[in-house]
């Protein structure tokens, strides 16, 4: 079965300072992988999605991911932090069927 | 399309009562989830539907949980009888059928069951 790991619970960047959030997946065919955002009482949104190709991939708001087989990773960066980028961060893989497997999540607060 | 729209935003209620919660999924979409999250135990899958079919119900936490997707547009959740344990956010997503379709997220339901 597919599982997601994402080893940092929570992480404070300054604003302007470069990010990285991790995730490695577990999974035994081509995995397709996600990055959701969830702002405080807010659903999850669409960041960005990799599934094959170019294994650097831009998404929304700045942020980009970039999937490694070897590493079985799907990390999350982006070059410069903004305050408004203070949320909850999810790594999905698409699994069986149709259905999204999480992580648990990392939190993101963001210093002035 | 207005999004993923689910009903109620919050629910408070009391420990034996019945709870429903609604969903409205995107128009076309044919994949609907079921989704409850809390700090525990994060974001937990209670159940798929695929052309209003349940395709897997393995997350359901118990029979008090059922699920039900009467037609294309709408799906309810349903506890019965609700304890405080319960307590969530519950979310429904929508997506077209395939792996690499992404889901689309309502604004989820905050449940409390007191």
């Amino acid at each position: 079965a597919q599982s997601v790991t994402q080893p940092d619970i929570h992480i404070t960047v300054s604003e302007g300072a470069s990010l990285e959030l991790r995730c490695n997946y577990s999974y035994g065919a081509t995995p397709y992988l996600f990055w959701y955002v969830q702002s405080p009482g807010q659903g999850l949104q669409l960041l960005l999605k990799y599934f094959s190709g170019d294994t650097l991939v831009q998404g929304i708001k700045g942020f980009e991911a970039e999937f490694k087989r070897s590493q079985s990773s799907f990390n999350l960066r982006k070059p410069s932090v903004h305050w408004s980028d203070a949320a909850e961060y999810f790594c999905a893989v698409g699994g069986e069927g149709n259905k999204l497997v999480f992580g648990a999540g990392t939190i993101l607060r963001v210093k002035s | 399309d207005a999004g993923v729209i689910q009903s109620p935003r919050h629910e408070v209620t009391e420990m034996g009562q019945e709870v429903t919660l609604r969903c409205k999924p995107i128009s076309g979409h044919n994949s609907l989830f079921w989704y409850r999250q809390t700090m525990m135990r994060g974001l937990e899958l209670l159940i798929y539907f695929n052309n209003n079919v349940p395709i897997d119900d393995s997350g359901m936490p118990e029979d008090r949980f059922s699920a039900k997707m009467p037609n294309a547009s709408f799906s309810t959740l349903k506890i019965q009888p609700s304890e405080p344990r319960d307590s969530a956010v519950y979310f429904c997503a929508s997506s077209l059928w395939g792996r690499s379709t992404e889901a689309f997220f309502g604004q989820g339901t905050r449940l409390t069951v007191v």
